[in-house]
C-alpha cells in the first residue's frame, strides 16, 4: 500500500514562527499537494508540485511556500504563522497514471 | 460560483438504510471522478473511482455519473455504522495524477 507519511499529528506554534510541515511518500508518485481543510470551506489547494524542484501555486498560496528537493519529499513552510492559519493541514499524492490521490493522516496546527 | 457543490448534511439514517450522497459541479470538462470517505481527524481515503459516464460498483457501493447533467451520487447499500463519516465527492479534467476539485463534503451518521 502506498503510504503518505506527514511528521507530526498535533503541532502548537506561536504567532510570527517559522513553521515547517514534512510530507513524505514511499510509491515513487509524481505528483504531490498541500491542501488545508476548514470546516465549511472543504478542501483548499495551498501549493502542487508535479516534479522535483518544481512547484505550482494552488488556490490559497499567500503566506505559505514549499519545497521539493527529493521526489519522495514536499515541505510547506508557513514562513511566519499567523492565527488564521490554525488548520488540518493534508499532504497528497498521485501517480501520474491514475488512480487518484493518497492522502497523509493529517497535520491539525494550531497557532496562539 | 463553484466548481463543486455538495450537500455538508448532515445525514442520519438508520442501520440497514440506503444511503445517496449527491455533487453537481459546473464544469463540463471533468472526467475523473472520485468519492472519498474520511474518519473523524484522519486523511480521506478513495472509496471509489470512475471515469467518465456510467455506474461502477463495489460490494455495498455504487457511483453513478451523469455527465448530462453534471451529477454524480455515491449509493451506500445496507449501511452499517461504521460507514459513519464524511464523505468527499473531487473530479479532474486531465489524468488522475492532475489537480482534483473537491467538494466541501456530506457528513454521515448510520444509527445502530
Amino acid at each position: 500500500d502506498v503510504k503518505v507519511t506527514q511528521s507530526s499529528r498535533y503541532l502548537v506554534k506561536r504567532t510570527g514562527e517559522k513553521v515547517f510541515l514534512e510530507c513524505v511518500q514511499d510509491m515513487d508518485h509524481e505528483n504531490m499537494f498541500w491542501y488545508r481543510q476548514d470546516p465549511g470551506l472543504g478542501l483548499r489547494l495551498i501549493y502542487f508540485s508535479y516534479d522535483v524542484k518544481m512547484k505550482e501555486k494552488g488556490d490559497i498560496p499567500e503566506g505559505y511556500s514549499v519545497s521539493r528537493e527529493k521526489k519522495e519529499r514536499f515541505s510547506l513552510i508557513l514562513e511566519s504563522a499567523s492565527t488564521n492559519q490554525t488548520s488540518m493541514y493534508l499532504c497528497a499524492s498521485s501517480h501520474d497514471r491514475g488512480s487518484g490521490y493518497t492522502f497523509g493522516s493529517g497535520t491539525r496546527l494550531t497557532v496562539v | 460560483q463553484k466548481e463543486v457543490e455538495q450537500d455538508p448534511g448532515p445525514l442520519s439514517v438508520p442501520e440497514g438504510a440506503i444511503v445517496s450522497l449527491n455533487c453537481t459541479y459546473s464544469n463540463s470538462a471533468f472526467q475523473y471522478f472520485m468519492w472519498y470517505r474520511q474518519y473523524s481527524r484522519k486523511g480521506p481515503e478513495l472509496l471509489m473511482y470512475t471515469y467518465s459516464s456510467g455506474n461502477k460498483e463495489d460490494g455495498r457501493f455504487t457511483a453513478q455519473v451523469d455527465k448530462s447533467s453534471k451529477y454524480i451520487s455515491l449509493f451506500i447499500r445496507d449501511s452499517q455504522p461504521s460507514d459513519s463519516a464524511t464523505y468527499l465527492c473531487a473530479m479532474s479534467v486531465g489524468p488522475p495524477g492532475n489537480q482534483f476539485y473537491f467538494g466541501t463534503g456530506t457528513s454521515l451518521t448510520v444509527i445502530p
